[in-house]
């Protein structure tokens, strides 16, 4: 089966840095996405890890142990406008588009 | 503008109802998806196109019947819903169904079944 863990909720003020953690326990593994929803909205893309180590794209860096079972997603200079749901999400295998979503972390940023 | 989009954005049905989500990408991708997401639940998915061929199904109860015309086109049939079939449906779109693409999301239909 696949598991993914996330944590529910978290909270963080303007201008800092936060990181949501993700782990997973799935029967195979072909990279790890991560999004962000605003209430309301779609997702979108923000980042994808197949190999071991950090990608960074501006504000937003995504790391990933696959040993471990291990991602984070960092937020540097934190933003109100960063207030979403981001979600974590595994592909198992090659098979078109089997992902599995996690739960998605809430973050709420405060002045 | 995400390149893809559903009609209609909102839609409240009885539970007699037959009724058609749509969905169409812009962005000449070859596979699309059909997601639900319920209140404080994950993004659950439900069936997968590739090539217009579908390549995923959920367990998805058959009251629920995709069709996939085309590479553009992606249709969720809909009839004898549940009041817990009420949820957001998100349609998604990536160049392949294989390998590292993201996926794209539509903006979602809301549905309430009454």
């Amino acid at each position: 089966g696949q598991n993914i863990d996330q944590p529910t909720e978290m909270t963080a003020t303007e201008g800092a840095i936060v990181q949501i953690n993700c782990t997973y326990q799935t029967s195979g593994f072909n990279g790890l996405f991560w999004y962000q929803q605003h209430a309301g909205e779609a997702p979108t893309f923000l980042s994808y890890n197949v190999l071991d180590g950090l990608e960074e794209k501006g504000r937003f860096s995504s790391f990933l142990s696959r040993s471990k079972g291990y991602s984070y997603l960092l937020l540097k200079e934190l933003q109100m406008k960063d207030s979403a749901s981001y979600l974590c999400a595994v592909r198992a295998d090659s098979n078109a588009g089997k992902s599995t979503f996690g739960d998605g972390t809430t973050l709420t940023v405060k002045p | 503008e995400t390149g893809v989009t559903q009609t209609p954005r909102h839609l409240v049905m009885g539970m007699t109802n037959k009724k058609s989500l749509k969905c169409e990408q812009h962005l000449g991708h070859n596979a699309m998806y059909w997601y639900k997401q319920s209140a404080k639940k994950p993004l659950e998915l439900m069936f997968v196109y590739s090539l217009e061929e579908r390549v995923e199904n959920n367990s998805v109860p058959s009251r629920f019947s995709p069709e996939c015309p085309n590479s553009s086109h992606l249709f969720l049939h809909l009839h004898t819903l549940q009041p817990e079939d009420s949820a957001l449906y998100l349609c998604a779109s990536s160049p392949s169904g294989t390998g590292g693409n993201e996926q794209y999301f539509g903006p979602g239909t809301r549905l309430t079944v009454t």
